[in-house]
């Protein structure tokens, strides 16, 4: 069965300090894998997808960036947080034949 | 244009009782995929049931039905004899035949009191 994770449950970074988030998917090849951000109480804001190595779609211009350097394996990054950086980051992974996604348990970050 | 809306923002009802959360999707393209997926407090969202255009046939799991009107473009979902673990944020979505990305509604945030 497949499996998705994420790293650190849990973050609190001083404003200015760099990001790096990590996915990794078990049990699948060549999903297509997605970023989103929930502010607190709010709803969900794609900020990149992948549907492959290497290849990835940014959906809003913002100081974060991702990376794709393996199959199953999708990195969140930034060189210098912002106060509204913080929030809920999910990890999803899609089959390449289905369209229903499937979440991580999520990354809250709170940057101070 | 693509889009999603489910009006209710928070539902509050007692235990044992019916709810239906509503949801609203407007699209021009004539294949699609509808979800609904459940966030409950832990932050983690679990997919419920994906439904294709060409297939407007309720489904029941459980407690669980979904009702899909195409002609109303309305994708429901009903729990009877709802239970204090139902409370969470439940999400409809959108998405397109041969597309990557998933438009995503509000969520309505669902309250069962014991």
């Amino acid at each position: 069965s497949q499996t998705i994770h994420q790293w650190p449950a849990t973050l609190v970074q001083p404003v200015g300090s760099p990001l790096s988030l990590e996915c990794t998917v078990e049990g699948t090849s060549n999903p297509n894998l997605y970023w989103y951000r929930q502010a607190a109480g709010r709803g969900l804001q794609l900020l990149f997808y992948s549907v492959g190595i290497g290849q990835i779609s940014s959906e809003v211009p913002q100081n974060l960036s991702a990376s794709r350097p393996q199959d199953r394996q999708f990195i969140l990054s930034s060189k210098k947080l912002l106060l509204s950086d913080s929030g809920f980051y999910l990890c999803a992974w899609r089959p390449s034949n289905a369209y229903e996604q499937y979440f991580g348990p999520g990354t809250r970050l709170t940057v101070t | 244009a693509q889009k999603v809306t489910q009006a209710q923002t928070e539902i509050s009802v007692v235990e044992k009782e019916d709810v239906t959360l509503d949801c609203v999707y407007e699209t021009r393209d004539t294949t699609y995929y509808l979800f609904w997926y459940k966030q409950p407090p832990s932050g983690e969202l679990v997919f419920l049931i994906r439904r294709n255009s060409f297939d407007e046939q309720n489904e029941i799991s459980g407690r669980y039905s979904w009702n899909f009107q195409k002609s109303t473009s309305s994708f429901n979902f009903t729990i009877t004899a709802s239970q204090v673990v139902d409370s969470a944020v439940y999400f409809c979505a959108l998405s397109h035949t041969g597309g990557f990305k998933t438009i995503f509604g509000a969520g309505t945030r669902l309250f069962v009191k014991a």
